[in-house]
């Protein structure tokens, strides 16, 4: 069965260091999205993408925060200066059209150091 | 908007014990339900979808959950659990006719001991 894939699975990084997240969606999904889930707590939504564009985004989703598909196949999320509190696990999701479930990823391990 | 709530953060229960999680929604609009499983460092899984039709759906591994709308409910039960059933289920909605994001509850963490 198709999988949402995300490397890498930990990333360590200084604070105030830019990070890039990475996915890769399965293949023909048309949406794709990114939650996170800081340690504890529920998993949160912080943007959505279609059609080479931010859809919705998350308060938490501020201008530090950016999504790209650079390609047919992969998405990111950069974090330009991170901070402490973006330690969370971060999720990739994506679906492949309206009114069915999204699919989501491992999930990779951000730690801010 | 939309909110989830589940009001039990974990559930300890015996092996071959029936169980259930419960899950309760608010949203001024109708919604799509569904139930993810989160293994122990693994991403979520889908276990269940409601999206119309039965209210009751199952699952291959012998969860069910029953679409309550006057009671804006959810909840998942299963009649006897195993070992393989711990982890974390969370419960989520997302606003029919859409693809917009999912909102999660808190999640309740299933321990099942011998």
């Amino acid at each position: 069965e198709p999988e949402v894939t995300q490397t890498p699975s930990h990333q360590v990084t200084q604070m105030g260091q830019e990070v890039i997240l990475r996915c890769v969606p399965i293949s023909n999904h048309l949406y794709f999205y990114w939650y996170r889930q800081i340690l504890g707590q529920k998993v949160e939504f912080l943007v959505s993408f279609y059609n080479n564009e931010i859809s919705e985004k998350s308060e938490i989703f501020d201008d530090q925060f950016s999504v790209e598909r650079p390609d047919g196949s992969n998405f990111t999320l950069k974090i330009r200066s991170t901070k402490l509190e973006d330690s969370a696990m971060y999720f990739c999701a994506s679906t492949w059209t309206v009114n069915q479930p999204q699919h989501f990823g491992d999930g990779t391990r951000l730690s801010i150091l | 908007a939309q909110s989830v709530t589940q009001l039990d953060s974990q559930v300890p229960v015996f092996e071959e014990a029936p169980v259930e999680l419960r899950c309760n929604y608010s949203s001024s609009v109708s919604v799509y339900l569904f139930w993810y499983v989160q293994y122990p460092n693994q991403g979520l899984q889908l276990l269940l979808k409601y999206l119309s039709g039965s209210t009751l759906v199952k699952s291959i591994n012998g969860f069910e959950a029953e679409f309550n709308k006057s009671q804006t409910s959810f909840h998942l039960r299963k009649p006897s659990v195993h070992i393989s059933d711990t982890a974390e289920y969370f419960c989520a909605v997302i606003p029919t006719g859409t693809a917009s994001k999912l909102t999660f509850g808190t999640g309740t963490r299933l321990q099942v001991t011998l």
